[in-house]
């Protein structure tokens, strides 16, 4: 099974920060990998498919990078919106998600 | 617009039996693959089944394999999970999720809102 760890768990940080959550694979899944935004009591967001392409209809200060085991999202620019839990997935072998890294006001 | 309204969760005993229904609704339901995720109070977000857009291809998480069965009837453009021999850790919130038009394991761009399966005695 292809396990997934994100880093940081928790991350405090302030409106105008630019803010990145990285997530590492167990092994290589190429680019199968995509990010969530989760607010309390809410179904999850798309935000990112195929490590770096955006899902329509979310703004452009979320981005992906990354291929093969690493991976990072990045906020140019945190805004009120944005304190939420993101998890990161794989689809290269069944799937899995990360433990999820809430981000919190600082 | 794309909907997905899942049902049939509710209070189970151990070892007891539930069947999920996601009635999905806005979009073609026979091209998409479609998958079941869910999430344990307080925790973060664990994939259980995946089916293709046919139903002839389906994927089980370990934890769950043997005991639960996804299906699909597109006619009724309906999702299904069955499941048996319920444990206290399958107590989490149900998601509905839609999957890829290609691919049966794909990321999810359309998710419900949940039902409720809680395993107690």
């Amino acid at each position: 099974d292809i396990q997934m760890t994100q880093s940081p768990s928790t991350l405090s940080a302030s409106v105008g920060d630019r803010v990145t959550i990285t997530c590492r694979a167990s092994q290589t899944i190429s680019s199968w990998l995509a990010w969530y935004q989760q607010k309390p009591g809410k179904a999850p967001k798309l935000l990112i498919y195929k490590a770096s392409s955006l899902e329509s209809g979310v703004p452009s200060r979320f981005s992906g990078s990354g291929s093969g085991t690493e991976f990072t999202l990045t906020i140019s620019s945190l805004q009120p919106d944005d304190f939420a839990t993101y998890y990161c997935q794989q689809y290269k072998s069944y799937s899995t998600f990360g433990q999820g890294t809430k981000v919190e006001i600082k | 617009e794309v909907q997905l309204l899942e049902s049939g969760g509710g209070l189970v005993q151990p070892g007891g039996s539930l069947r999920l229904s996601c009635a999905a609704s806005g979009f073609t339901f026979s091209s998409y693959a479609m998958s079941w995720v869910r999430q344990a109070p307080g925790k973060g977000l664990e994939w259980v089944s995946a089916v293709g857009n046919g139903g002839g291809s389906t994927y089980y998480a370990g934890s769950v394999k043997g005991r639960f069965t996804i299906s699909r009837d597109n006619s009724n453009n309906t999702l299904y999970l069955q499941m048996n021999s319920l444990r206290a850790e399958d107590t989490a919130l149900y998601y509905c999720a839609r999957g890829g038009i290609l691919a049966t394991l794909s990321y999810f761009d359309y998710w419900g809102q949940g039902t409720l399966v809680t395993v107690s005695s």
